[in-house]
């Protein structure tokens, strides 16, 4: 069983279009969760941390949330060079190391002009 | 800025050669990583190292070994290489193993071996 699901897996939206990414997660004991921007060919890009529950976070149009079970990926009037697969990570706090994060399998974003 | 740099963006190598791919971070970090990424699959962790000659296994480690003897570079091992081992290798640092730290990856290494 999957530890960190998201979804949907693809989505595809008009630009100006806002919607929400989802991340859920069954780990116990969250340290943190992170979010990355990969573009294709690239390496991820560090997005956000978020620590507790009912934090959130903004970097331009994206804003990232934080409940007990799930993580939300806002994205506000996005743009075509938001276009890319956005992944989620967590790291757990209880057991196992304690800096090894655990990734979901990503949302491919597609924003048309 | 972080750097994190990968010896090669693409490789081919041959089954049953010894592959060598390096990763080198320019920012005195303690933790390096190796990820191996697939398609449906997502990023999966094959080792990990918290300080110079230490090491830990990750999530799939079978057919690898790695080497940290400077701080700097983490280098991973294909000991004989297979046709299973055709992926996307992405490098990573954090800063510190005591405070929870973003990772920094590099540009990534896509290797097929054929």
């Amino acid at each position: 069983e999957d530890q960190v699901t998201q979804s949907p897996e693809a989505l595809r939206l008009q630009e100006g279009e806002s919607s929400s990414l989802n991340c859920s997660y069954t780990v116990s004991g969250l340290r943190g969760l992170f979010w990355y921007r990969q573009d294709p060919g690239k390496g991820p890009e560090f997005l956000f941390t978020l620590y507790s529950a009912g934090e959130e976070k903004e970097k331009e149009r994206l804003k990232a949330t934080l409940t007990k079970k799930e993580s939300f990926l806002h994205i506000t009037a996005p743009k075509p060079e938001d276009s890319a697969t956005y992944l989620c990570a967590v790291q757990e706090g209880s057991g196992g190391s304690n800096y090894k994060l655990t990734f979901g399998k990503g949302t491919l974003l597609t924003v048309n002009p | 800025d972080v750097k994190v740099t990968q010896s090669s963006r693409y490789l081919v190598k041959r089954t049953g050669e010894k592959v060598f791919l390096e990763c080198v971070q320019d920012m005195d970090h303690e933790n390096m990583f190796w990820y191996r990424q697939d398609p449906g699959l997502g990023l999966r962790l094959i080792y990990f190292s918290y300080d110079v000659k230490m090491k830990e296994k990750g999530d799939i480690p079978e057919g690898y070994s790695v080497s940290r003897e400077k701080k700097e570079r983490f280098s991973l091992i294909l000991e004989s290489a297979s046709t299973n081992q055709t992926s996307m290798y992405l490098c990573a640092s954090s800063f510190s193993r005591v405070t929870l730290d973003e990772q920094y990856f590099g540009p990534g290494t896509r290797l097929t071996v054929t």
